[in-house]
C-alpha cells in the first residue's frame, strides 16, 4: 500500500481548461511538497505547505493542504501547454539529516494546444 | 551553472557489466541522495549521505555501492548489472531540514541494461 495516493493518474485536457489533482493519505504529515517533472529532467520543487488548511498560490497554480494535514490538492487555472508534466506530491519522513522524502506515484498532465 | 549535475545522461550496457554514475552539487548542501524512478515513474529512495556519512540504505541489493569522497559528490557504482536495474537514477541534495527546503534534483541518468 502506497503512503500517498495521487489521482487521477493521467489527465489530458485542452489549453484554457481548469483542473485539480489530488494527493491523499490516511496518515498525518508535518508538511507536504509538490514537484513538477518535465520529460528528461528531474523533479523541480513548486511549493511546500505546512499548516492545515494552508493555501498557496504560484501564478495560475493553487495548492491547498487539508485541514487534517492528510491530503492536498493542486488546482491549475487556464492550463497552458507549458504546464504539461508529471506532478508529484511528497512528504518528509524522519527528521533532520536522517530525513527522506516519500513520493506519490504522480499525475501525468498533458495540455493540448 | 548547474546546481546538481549527473553524468552520464544515458547509459546502455550489457547484463553482467559494472558501471558508475557520478553526481556533484555546488549548492553547499550537507545531504545527498540517490533515487530510482521505475517505468511507472515511481520515485523510490535508495541511499542518503550526510556530510560523507551513509545515513539511509533502503534495502538495496549490495551490487549497488554508493561512495561520497566529499560532501559535494556522491557516486553510485553498480556491479553485475541485471535487466531489472534498467531505470532512471536521480541524484538530489538538500540542506538540513528537508521538511521545509525540499530537494534539488539532477536531470537523471537513464540506465538501460540489455
Amino acid at each position: 500500500t502506497q503512503l500517498l495516493e495521487q489521482s487521477p493518474q493521467f489527465l489530458s485536457i485542452q489549453e484554457g481548461e481548469n483542473l485539480t489533482v489530488y494527493c491523499n493519505s490516511s496518515s498525518v504529515f508535518s508538511s507536504l511538497q509538490w514537484y513538477r517533472q518535465e520529460p528528461g529532467e528531474g523533479p523541480v520543487l513548486l511549493v511546500t505547505v505546512v499548516t492545515g488548511g494552508e493555501v498557496k498560490k504560484l501564478k495560475r497554480l493553487t495548492f491547498q493542504f487539508g485541514d487534517a494535514r492528510k491530503d492536498s490538492s493542486l488546482h491549475i487555472t487556464a492550463a497552458q501547454p507549458g504546464d504539461t508534466g508529471l506532478y508529484l506530491c511528497a512528504v518528509p519522513r524522519g527528521s533532520g539529516n536522517t530525513g527522506k522524502l516519500i513520493f506519490g506515484q504522480g499525475t501525468t498532465l498533458q495540455v493540448k494546444p | 551553472d548547474t546546481a546538481v549535475s549527473q553524468t552520464p545522461k544515458y547509459l546502455v550496457t550489457q547484463m553482467g557489466n559494472d558501471k558508475s554514475i557520478k553526481c556533484e552539487q555546488n549548492l553547499g548542501h550537507d545531504t545527498m541522495y540517490w533515487y530510482k524512478q521505475d517505468s511507472k515513474k515511481f520515485l523510490k529512495i535508495m541511499f542518503s549521505y550526510n556530510n560523507k556519512e551513509l545515513i539511509i540504505n533502503e534495502t538495496v541489493p549490495n551490487r549497488f555501492s554508493p561512495k561520497s569522497p566529499d560532501k559535494a559528490h556522491l557516486n553510485l557504482h553498480i556491479n553485475s548489472l541485471e535487466l531489472g536495474d534498467s531505470a532512471v537514477y536521480f541524484c538530489a541534495s538538500s540542506p538540513q531540514g528537508i521538511a521545509n527546503y525540499g530537494y534539488t534534483f539532477g536531470s537523471g541518468t537513464r540506465l538501460t541494461v540489455v
